[in-house]
């Protein structure tokens, strides 16, 4: 079972400033990783699979970084509606579990 | 475009049977282009993969899960389902219908498509 490890927790920020957010996977997923976000009371939306493809609609503010092991989900300047949850999810094993979660909260 | 839709009871007393349903639109439940799998969310935490079916019949579940869980389809009605047995105050959550890609998609595994979430309370 591959485990994903989510940090920090919680990421305090601004409106327009840069957010980095980490997935680091107990062993390697290739570049099998996608990343998605959580408002409270909705279902997760797609952003990024595969470790840096944005999916369909995604704005490019939203990046995604790495492969193997450690992987970064960057958003270059935080829109007020960017302010959710982000998790992370490996496709290299089945199930494809997710991570923990990172909080993206205003400052 | 895909759209699924869930229904079933959102109270289940201790030791019972928990059972919800998704229905399909916008694609045929027998189709290679999707798994079709449920996701739990226990309310304040993370997302937890519950298993899916694939339209070969396959089902794969979560170790934790796999002695209480059957997932299963009824392609009369383009509908799969959920049970979840002996359930206790821990299985708590919002469960969510998902159309994770299939094998021969881009990605496959990679959740487009969610139902709207139900909340399910274990309680007597």
């Amino acid at each position: 079972e591959i485990v994903l490890t989510q940090s920090p927790a919680t990421l305090s920020l601004s409106p327009g400033e840069r957010a980095t957010l980490s997935c680091r996977a107990s062993q390697s997923v290739s570049s099998y990783l996608a990343w998605y976000q959580q408002k409270p009371g909705q279902a997760p939306r797609l952003l990024i699979y595969d470790a840096t493809n944005r999916a369909t609609g995604i704005p490019a503010r939203f990046s995604g970084s790495g492969s193997g092991t450690d992987f970064t989900l960057t958003i270059s300047s935080l829109e007020p509606e960017d302010f959710a949850v982000y998790y992370c999810q490996q496709r290299s094993n089945w199930p494809p579990f997710f991570g923990g979660g990172t909080k993206v909260e205003i400052k | 475009q895909l759209q699924l839709q869930q229904s079933g009871p959102g109270l289940v007393k201790p030791s019972e049977t928990l059972s919800l349903t998704c229905t399909v639109s916008g694609a045929s439940i027998s189709s290679s282009s999707y798994y079709w799998g449920w996701i739990r969310q226990p309310p304040g935490k993370g997302l937890e993969w519950i298993g899916s079916i694939y339209y070969t019949g396959t089902t794969n579940y979560n170790p934790s899960l796999k002695s209480r869980v059957t997932i299963s389809v009824d392609t009369s009605k383009n509908q799969f389902s959920l049970k979840l047995s002996s359930v206790t105050a821990a299985d708590t959550a919002v469960y969510y219908c998902a159309a994770p890609r299939g094998i021969a998609a881009v990605a496959p595994g990679v959740i487009d498509y969610w139902g709207q979430g139900t909340l399910v309370t274990v309680s007597s």
